[in-house]
């Protein structure tokens, strides 16, 4: 299976500055990679598809960069609502597999 | 307006089994694969399978293979996950989500339940 790695653990910025979000696969996932954000007590929300396409409403902070085995989450200008959780996915191949997360705190 | 409507809490001792429900609306029942992803308390998110509504073939992921079954009830429009021999490692918050793609293609996930805790303890 595909692993995914994040880096870093815990993201410490703060607010009004901007976040670098990394996602490394262990093969190439093309670009079938999408990042999740996942607030307390929340189911998690789509953010970015395709490593790069916003999905319905999401803010155009929030974008996504990369291809095959290297993939970035940017989020510019953090709003107190953007502290979270975020997870990349990869649907290139079965079975499925997620990053085990970076936490995004305020600083 | 997509929703999945997933069933309540559920508390368990160790060695039961567990069946949890999600009922989509607001779209053609067989138009989207339903993933079932798992999240254990303070962890990350666990891909566990998928399951085509159509068909009702699933898909399971390696680890849980031949300990979790899922199915479907195309009467009531519902898919199921059970889950076997219940261990305190399957604490956790269960969710169900919407494949976004369409027909037999398997994309990412776009809607998700709201989840479901099941508790396991002696």
């Amino acid at each position: 299976e595909i692993v995914l790695t994040q880096s870093p653990a815990t993201l410490s910025v703060s607010p009004g500055e901007r976040a670098t979000l990394s996602c490394r696969a262990s093969q190439s996932v093309s670009s079938n990679l999408a990042w999740y954000q996942q607030r307390p007590g929340q189911a998690p929300r789509l953010l970015i598809y395709g490593a790069s396409t916003r999905a319905t409403g999401i803010p155009a902070r929030f974008s996504g960069s990369g291809s095959e085995t290297e993939f970035t989450l940017t989020i510019t200008s953090l709003q107190s609502e953007d502290f979270a959780v975020y997870y990349c996915l990869q649907y290139n191949i079965w079975p499925r597999t997620f990053g085990q997360g970076t936490k995004v705190e305020i600083k | 307006q997509v929703l999945l409507e997933q069933s309540g809490a559920e508390v368990k001792k160790p060695g039961a089994s567990v069946k949890i429900s999600c009922k989509p609306s607001g779209y053609i029942f067989n138009s989207n694969y339903l993933h079932w992803v798992r999240q254990a308390p303070g962890q990350g998110l666990e891909w566990m399978g998928v399951i085509n509504p159509g068909s009702g073939s699933p898909n399971y992921a390696p680890r849980f293979q031949g300990r979790v079954t899922l199915t479907r009830d195309a009467a009531t429009k519902t898919v199921f996950l059970e889950v076997m021999s219940l261990g305190t490692g399957d604490t956790a918050v269960y969710y169900c989500a919407r494949d976004v793609g369409g027909g037999n293609t398997a994309l990412h996930f776009d809607y998700w339940g709201q989840g479901t805790l099941v508790t396991v303890s002696s």
